[in-house]
């Protein structure tokens, strides 16, 4: 399997414009989770699903922030609209809920705004 | 809530030196517990993790470490560093009945020639 993958892995952009960072799980696995990774701030867990359905969002920050996960194979986070603060890696992670129950993690997407 | 400690924020040491990573815990229910490693500009890859049986584990890379109830305590260690095993890493909590993660807040291990 490719594992997890994310895209773009480097995002740039300016305040006030609407970001989408984009996640393809494994093949498989039932859950999916959203963080956000800064200095000051750690990992933090944004929200995650499971069999396509959000669980708990509570650590989503804002309005400013969605996310969806249509089907079993993608899910999009978008930040609307974005801010300098907001600049961060986001990392998307999936797990098979009835098994090891580690997650495994992608590459992450590089946001940065300016 | 359950909540993850790393003492340490960064550790240096020498190459081939022994290092271990404190990691301690709180929870109220019983836990699995989890050690990720995560390389410079890259995502976090599972080092070994506890479920239940043996307190002592295993990963890879030759990293172990020992789950210890009654300290609420799952240290990492390895005997002899390399070079190559500079990397931050994290120490994750999963309740049994949780889907969710808590990880620590990272230990910077530096090994230096």
């Amino acid at each position: 399997d490719a594992g997890v993958i994310q895209s773009p892995r480097h995002e740039v952009t300016e305040m006030g414009q609407e970001v989408t960072l984009r996640c393809k799980p494994i093949s498989g696995h039932d859950y999916l989770f959203w963080y956000r990774q800064t200095m000051m701030r750690g990992l933090e867990l944004l929200i995650y699903f499971n069999n396509n359905v959000p669980i708990d969002d509570s650590g989503m920050p804002e309005d400013r922030f969605s996310a969806k996960m249509p089907n079993a194979s993608f899910s999009t986070l978008k930040i609307q609209p974005s801010e300098p603060r907001d600049s961060a890696v986001y990392f998307c992670a999936s797990s098979f809920g009835t098994g090891g129950y580690e997650q495994y993690f992608g590459p992450g997407t590089r946001l940065t705004v300016t | 809530a359950q909540s993850v400690t790393q003492l340490d924020s960064q550790v240096p040491v020498f190459e081939e030196a022994p290092v271990e990573l404190r990691c301690n815990y709180s929870s109220s229910v019983s836990v699995y517990l989890f050690w990720y490693v995560q390389y410079p500009n890259q995502g976090l890859q599972l080092l070994l993790k506890y479920l239940s049986g043996s307190t002592l584990v295993k990963g890879i890379n030759g990293f172990e470490a020992e789950f210890n109830k009654s300290q609420t305590s799952f240290h990492l260690r390895k005997p002899s560093v390399h070079i190559s095993d500079t990397a931050e890493y994290f120490c994750a909590v999963r309740i049994n009945a949780g889907n969710m993660l808590t990880f620590g807040g990272g230990t910077r291990l530096m090994v230096k020639p």
